[in-house]
């Protein structure tokens, strides 16, 4: 059974940089796209960034000046960095798991929006 | 103006049937979009329920009942989630997600209660 292990800091002074890490275990790494996903307390999801073993990057907009997203395909693994973190940084923030589209004609593939497997998310508290 | 627009909250009865909407902002036209819905219960991580872009693409989520179906309204330019035979399991938060310019979006959430 495929397994989303997550683990980082849960507290962090502002200004400070947040790092998560998620290591896949039983599954394949390099099939899919890895995400990370947060959400504040009492609040709803807010999609941070996702990376492919192959490099390819997105990032939201609003966070990509302060976010690195990056994976290290032997070892299986996603990291996310969040610099110079505030109050409105503590969330719970979760890995997951992105179904890759493809395109066999073109050779074309991308993110879905299908995020099948989530991890147990970690609560990160800026203060 | 956000992105993606969801009522905060809907009630409904059990055995009755709920639409929970997903309004896409002015300029972002549902007809060429991809709706992915997202059940979210207390202390959970979401859970994927289904995607819709039209009735002769969709996808069901592994292990979703088929109470659970997708649609769209042109004329609200909306997604909707449309829940029939509610059943008290069915409170939970949900979510819309789309793919705009270079980026995920997730609609605010509606939760639902079921009473």
């Amino acid at each position: 059974q495929v397994q989303l292990q997550q683990w980082g800091a849960g507290l962090l002074k502002p200004s400070g940089t947040l790092s998560l890490t998620c290591a896949v275990y039983g599954g394949s790494f390099t099939d899919y796209y890895w995400s990370w996903i947060r959400q504040p307390p009492g609040k709803g999801l807010e999609w941070i960034a996702e990376i492919h073993h192959t490099g390819f990057t997105n990032y939201n907009p609003s966070l990509k000046s302060r976010v690195t997203i990056s994976q290290d395909t032997p070892k299986k693994q996603v990291s996310l960095h969040l610099s110079s973190v505030t109050a409105a940084d503590t969330a719970v923030y979760y890995c997951a798991r992105v179904v890759v589209l493809v395109d066999y004609t073109s050779g074309w593939f991308g993110s879905s929006g299908t995020i099948d497997l989530w991890g147990h998310g970690t609560m990160v508290t800026v203060s | 103006q956000a992105v993606l627009s969801q009522p905060s909250s809907l009630s409904a009865s059990p055995g009755a049937s709920a639409s929970l909407t997903c309004t896409l902002r002015s300029g972002i036209n549902v007809d060429t979009q991809t709706i992915y819905w997202y059940q979210q219960k207390p202390g959970s991580p979401p859970q994927y329920l289904l995607r819709y872009s039209s009735d002769s693409d969709k996808q069901q989520g592994s292990g979703v009942p088929s109470r659970f179906s997708g649609s769209k309204d042109a004329s609200a330019n909306a997604g909707i989630l449309l829940i029939s035979g509610l059943q008290s399991e069915d409170e939970a938060d949900y979510y819309c997600l789309i793919w705009h310019s270079t980026a995920w979006v997730f609609g605010g959430g509606t939760k639902l209660t079921v009473l």
